[in-house]
C-alpha cells in the first residue's frame, strides 16, 4: 500500500533552534505539497512542487521558511530561526496528474518552546 | 481569495441516522471538489471526490454538487459510531495536481 512518508513524527524544539522535515512522496507522483495545520487556521498550503521545480511557495514566510526537493524521492521543509507560533502539525501530500486527490503523510507535529 | 466555508460544529447524529455536512466555496472558476476525514491525531484520508454537478455515490457516503449556488455536500447513510470525525471539505481550481483549498471543517459526532 504506497503511502506519503514524513519524519520526524514528533519534534520539540527551543525557539531559536533550526528545524528540518523531511517528506517521501508515493513513487510515481510528480507533486508535492507541504501544508501546515492549526486549531485556529485550519490547513493552509505553505508551498509546492512539480517534477521537483517550486510552483506556488507563497503561502510561505520567505524569512524563515525554505523548502527544496534535492531528488524526486525526497522533499524538505526547513525553518530557521524556529518561532513559537510555528507549533503546528506538518503535513506533506503527493498526487499525480493522473490522480488529481492528494495523498497525506502522517504529519510532523512540530512544538517551539 | 480562494475560500472555502464549512460550519465547525459539532454536528450530532444518532447512529443509524444519515449525516449531512455542507460546505460553500467562493470562487467560481473550481473544478474539483473534495471530502476528507480526518481523525483526531491523524492525517486526512481521502472519501470522496466529484467534478460534475449532481450525485456521485459510493457506498454509505453520497457527494453532492451545485456549481451554481456553489456549495457542495456530503450524506453519510447508517451512520455509525466508527464515522465520529472530522470532514474536510477541499476545492482545486483547474486541472492537474495543484493545491487544494481547505475549509476548517465539520466536527461529526455519532451518537450510539
Amino acid at each position: 500500500d504506497a503511502r506519503v512518508t514524513q519524519t520526524p513524527r514528533h519534534k520539540v524544539t527551543e525557539m531559536g533552534q533550526e528545524v528540518t522535515m523531511r517528506c517521501q512522496p508515493i513513487l510515481g507522483h510528480n507533486t508535492v505539497f507541504w501544508y501546515r495545520q492549526t486549531m485556529m487556521q485550519g490547513l493552509e498550503l505553505l508551498a509546492y512542487f512539480r517534477n521537483r521545480a517550486p510552483l506556488d511557495d507563497s503561502g510561505m514566510p520567505k524569512d524563515r521558511f525554505s523548502a527544496e526537493m534535492p531528488d524526486a524521492t525526497l522533499a524538505t521543509l526547513k525553518i530557521q530561526p524556529s518561532e513559537p507560533r510555528d507549533s503546528a502539525v506538518y503535513f506533506c501530500a503527493s498526487g499525480s496528474l493522473r490522480d488529481s486527490p492528494l495523498h497525506f503523510g502522517n504529519g510532523t507535529r512540530l512544538t517551539v518552546t | 481569495q480562494k475560500e472555502v466555508e464549512q460550519n465547525s460544529g459539532p454536528l450530532s447524529v444518532p447512529e443509524g441516522a444519515i449525516a449531512s455536512l455542507n460546505c460553500t466555496y467562493s470562487d467560481r472558476g473550481s473544478q474539483s471538489f473534495f471530502w476528507y476525514r480526518q481523525y483526531s491525531g491523524k492525517s486526512p484520508e481521502l472519501i470522496m471526490f466529484i467534478y460534475s454537478n449532481g450525485d456521485k455515490e459510493d457506498g454509505r457516503f453520497t457527494a453532492q454538487l451545485n456549481k451554481a449556488s456553489q456549495y457542495v455536500s456530503l450524506l453519510i447513510r447508517d451512520s455509525q459510531p466508527s464515522d465520529s470525525a472530522t470532514y474536510l471539505c477541499a476545492v482545486k481550481v483547474g486541472g492537474g495536481a495543484d493545491g487544494l483549498t481547505f475549509g476548517k471543517g465539520t466536527h461529526l459526532i455519532i451518537q450510539p
